[in-house]
């Protein structure tokens, strides 16, 4: 069974630092999606940033890109420049892309505050 | 474009008793999911629907949990009854396509049994 974990509950950023949030997920699948959703106090949950397994090249978004390691299976979220609009919950989640369904598999996410 | 409306906000019920849940995905939007986030975990999903049909309920309590989208639009998430331990967050989500690799998320249902 595919299973994603987020080993850091919390972290804390100053405000135009750099943080960066890990993920490690188990899969015996070669085909997949990592995703790093944003769940903002109160409100909904988006798409931070996404990265497909077969691509080498780490996928990045504005001040967001990820350093994907697939041999060591391996995910994490580099937020530069951090901003006090950042601080949310962070979850990283699973696809298997070749699945009948479209079902992700969450982490249990890392609640990142962003100091003035 | 509107985005996913969910509704009620929040609930309160005492256990035993039934509550439900309404979801309205983004228009044109073919597959619709029902996640349960308890405090301190992230989403799992309940149920999955592509159109009006179920593609996946695996992980859905059946002998508590219900939930239908009659017309492939909108859809209901009914537990009857509630336990102490469904108090969570329900959060329902839209894809264009059963392919579609972003999934959009509503405000979702703050619900707790006391």
């Amino acid at each position: 069974a595919q299973t994603v974990t987020q080993s850091q509950p919390e972290m804390s950023v100053q405000e135009a630092e750099t943080v960066t949030l890990s993920c490690t997920y188990d899969t015996s699948e070669s085909d997949y999606y990592l995703f790093w959703y944003k769940q903002p106090p109160s409100r909904q949950m988006i798409l931070v940033i996404r990265q497909e397994a077969y691509k080498q090249q780490n996928a990045t978004e504005n001040r967001f890109s990820v350093n994907f390691q697939k041999a060591a299976k391996s995910f994490s979220l580099k937020i530069s420049d951090s901003q006090l609009g950042d601080a949310a919950m962070y979850f990283c989640a699973y696809r298997w892309y070749g699945g009948a369904t479209n079902k992700l598999i969450f982490g249990t996410g890392t609640l990142l505050a962003v100091q003035p | 474009e509107a985005g996913v409306a969910q509704s009620p906000r929040y609930k309160i019920i005492e256990k035993r008793q039934s509550v439900a849940f309404w979801c309205n995905p983004i228009s044109g939007h073919a597959t619709l999911y029902w996640y349960q986030q308890i405090l301190g975990q992230g989403p799992k999903l309940l149920i999955q629907f592509q159109n009006n049909g179920v593609v996946d309920d695996s992980q859905l309590p059946k002998d508590r949990f219900s939930a239908e989208r009659l017309k492939g639009v909108d859809s209901t998430l009914k537990i009857q009854p509630a336990k102490l331990e469904d108090s969570a967050v329900y959060l329902c989500a839209s894809s264009p396509t059963l392919s579609s690799y972003e999934q959009y998320f509503g405000p979702g249902t703050r619900l707790t049994v006391t």
